[in-house]
């Protein structure tokens, strides 16, 4: 069955411009959750969505959002880019909020802002 | 709150050699933990988990890992490493607390020389 798709895998913006980057889990899976990986600050977490809602945030500042579709797809958005936005940001979906049940990663977007 | 630590940023071994990476942890409750492991410009690949029973679990491309609750670790071995698992390999731990994030350790560099 297919993975965890992220789209653009690439993607090169100016300061002050804002991003979009997409998600679409496994199919059935639920919950998403959103990564920033840099290499100075390893893995943050920046949100998880649930049937549509967001239900944990990290500590991100606003202009950090995202939504989640009825269809469990997934977006993020930042807006006023900064350079030190320049990350990996990984996506990843699971079955359940269940604590058993792990992770599945897609392949990431790497944005870079210049 | 939920910790994790990888004492070791980078590990070297020679091809062949055993290989253990150290994980520590620090969660309320029952933990759950997880590796995973990261290949260059990709997402993080699941290598196990141990949500409950036996100690030592066995898990993919050879690797297993050893709960030890009483040190609160979980270090990720393997009996005969490959120049192909050289990666960055990602610890993490779950609460068993319905709804509890994920929370990765920085991360540790695994370089197998041949």
């Amino acid at each position: 069955k297919a993975g965890v798709t992220q789209t653009p895998r690439y993607l090169i913006k100016t300061r002050g411009q804002q991003v979009t980057l997409s998600c679409s889990p496994i199919s059935g899976h639920r919950s998403v959750s959103w990564y920033q990986q840099t290499p100075g600050q390893g893995l943050q977490f920046l949100f998880e969505y649930f049937s549509e809602t967001q239900r944990n945030k990290g500590n991100f500042p606003g202009r950090f959002s995202g939504r989640q579709f009825s269809n469990s797809r997934s977006e993020m958005n930042v807006s006023t880019l900064e350079l030190g936005d320049s990350a990996l940001y990984l996506c990843a979906s699971s079955l359940s909020r269940e604590s058993s049940y792990g992770y599945t990663f897609g392949s990431g977007t790497r944005l870079t802002v210049v | 709150a939920q910790s994790v630590a990888q004492p070791e940023d980078q590990v070297n071994v020679a091809e062949g050699n055993p290989l253990t990476v150290k994980c520590t942890y620090s969660v309320s409750g029952n933990p759950y933990l997880f590796w995973y492991v990261q290949y260059p410009n990709r997402g993080l690949q699941f290598l196990l988990k141990y949500i409950t029973g036996d100690n030592l679990v066995k898990g993919s491309y050879g690797f297993e890992a050893e709960f030890n609750k009483s040190q609160t670790s979980f270090h990720l071995k393997k009996p005969s490493a490959l120049v192909s698992d050289s990666a960055l390999y990602f610890c993490a731990v779950r609460g068993d607390n319905y709804g509890q994030n994920f929370v990765f350790g920085p991360g540790t560099r695994l370089s197998v020389l041949p």
